[in-house]
């Protein structure tokens, strides 16, 4: 099982530009989750999809967008990128209601806005 | 909002030596989490609190929940070079339309061989 698969890995912008990243889960999890790490700050909420077809504002929504594609897909979009959007993005899953396992988060986006 | 100190922000100790880090919240939580975070990864469970007063421990790990429910604590033993990461406390309500988590920012730690 891949769990959390986050692409790309790795991504430089000019201020302004656009992208979208991409987020899949192969665990049949209903929740997923976008998070931004930044030094000394830990780990903040962009948005979160609680299931298929909602999707909600979490800590730190300005500047991006959201798609929940379907149940395994969950994109993250920077339509006009500014420097104070660079960060190691990270995407996450989880069952969702009691018996939770905690969250599977995937490797990261390492993103730089110049 | 609901916001966790975790403390130290970092350490640096001897391999060998034992680790103690902790979380304290200004409200309850239903569950306390603690995850490790290798250098270019994501964050990876290491243990999950579900009741107040529970203590569980995983290999060298021991973790407990607090009674009042706002503060938890991990301990290593006996410390390796691979301990070296961020370990996050998080904090999570479940239940209803969404069970968020909520992180710490963080504890580094450093192991000297």
């Amino acid at each position: 099982n891949a769990g959390v698969t986050q692409t790309p890995k790795f991504q430089v912008l000019k201020t302004g530009q656009s992208m979208t990243l991409q987020c899949a889960q192969d665990m049949n999890h209903n929740s997923m989750y976008w998070y931004r790490q930044d030094p000394g700050m830990g780990l903040r909420l962009i948005y979160y999809s609680a299931s298929e077809g909602t999707t909600d504002k979490g800590e730190v929504p300005n500047g991006y967008n959201v798609s929940r594609l379907n149940k395994r897909e969950f994109s993250l979009r920077l339509e006009s990128a500014a420097p104070s959007q660079t960060s190691v993005y990270f995407c996450a899953s989880s069952t969702r209601g009691t018996g939770i396992d905690g969250y599977t988060f995937g490797s990261g986006t390492r993103l730089t806005v110049v | 909002g609901q916001q966790l100190n975790q403390s130290p922000q970092s350490m640096f100790i001897q391999e060998g030596e034992d680790v103690s880090m902790n979380c304290t919240s200004s409200s309850i939580f239903n569950t306390w989490l603690w995850y490790k975070q290798d250098p270019g990864e994501g964050p990876v469970l290491l243990i999950a609190l579900y009741k107040a007063g529970e203590l569980t421990s995983n290999g060298r790990l021991t973790a407990q929940f607090g009674i009042t429910r706002k503060d938890s604590f991990l301990n290593i033993s006996a410390s390796i070079p691979s301990d070296v990461g961020i370990y996050f406390c998080a904090g999570m309500n479940y239940g209803g339309s969404q069970g968020n988590l909520i992180f710490g920012k963080g504890t580094k730690l450093s192991v000297k061989p």
